[in-house]
């Protein structure tokens, strides 16, 4: 089993359309929990830390679901700049320090 | 610049040539990554540095493929008798020392092309 595991899409949405996208991890001693965002032939960059009680920012909202190990992200009102791959991003102990552990990613197109 | 710095930005080799790519990261971050992301692919862990603890290598896919890291600086990933399924970008990335929750800075990556 892979330690995070995300439905890798892809998701075509229209414009103001509502998506979600769920992520699993398999070690239940993760520590932190994240969501990256990757353009097309770009890096990497966080889009928001995910917190126990959750957390919103403007569009987005992060849950974390610590029983059933489970992250999820909502995108409200998409917007075409929305396109893009979400990363489910696991930070967990390993030897006395912590490995960020990445998702295959779950890939969005918003449509016009 | 202030972030992290990787090169090459492009490395074209041929089969079985070594090759070395270079990232520096943002001053003051003990932690340093390496990941490989296959076309079309996620992150692929390869290697984790943290201070002057013994690296975390259980990402590293074979022999051929080591990294140094002297100190807090800069690190160097070396692929020997590059293969062709080596193709890949290769990103860096850093972050404060021991934090759980510290973000990752990313550099553009290196992007690697065996014939």
């Amino acid at each position: 089993r892979k330690e995070v595991e995300q439905d890798p899409g892809p998701f075509n949405v229209p414009e103001g359309a509502t998506v979600a996208f769920n992520c699993t991890y398999s070690n239940s001693a993760s520590q932190s929990f994240f969501w990256y965002r990757q353009d097309c032939r770009k890096e990497p960059k966080l889009l928001m830390s995910v917190y126990s009680s959750g957390n919103e920012d403007g569009r987005f909202t992060a849950q974390l679901n610590r029983a059933s190990q489970y992250i999820s992200l909502l995108i409200r009102d998409s917007k075409l700049s929305d396109s893009a791959t979400y990363l489910c991003v696991v930070n967990t102990p390993t030897s006395g320090t912590y490995k960020y552990i990445f998702g295959t990613g779950t890939r969005l197109k918003v449509l016009a | 610049g202030a972030g992290v710095s990787q090169s090459p930005s492009n490395k074209v080799t041929e089969k079985g040539k070594d090759v070395e790519l270079r990232c520096d990261p943002i001053s003051g971050h003990t932690a340093l990554y390496w990941y490989r992301q296959r076309l079309g692919q996620g992150l692929e862990f390869l290697i984790y540095f943290q201070g002057n603890s013994a690296p975390d290598k259980s990402g590293l896919p074979s022999d051929r493929f080591s990294a140094e890291r002297t100190g807090e600086s800069v690190s160097t990933l070396t692929i020997q008798r590059t293969q062709q399924e080596d193709s890949a970008v290769y990103l860096c990335a850093s972050s404060l020392p021991g934090v759980a929750g510290g973000e990752l800075f990313f550099g553009e990556g290196s992007r690697l092309t065996v014939l």
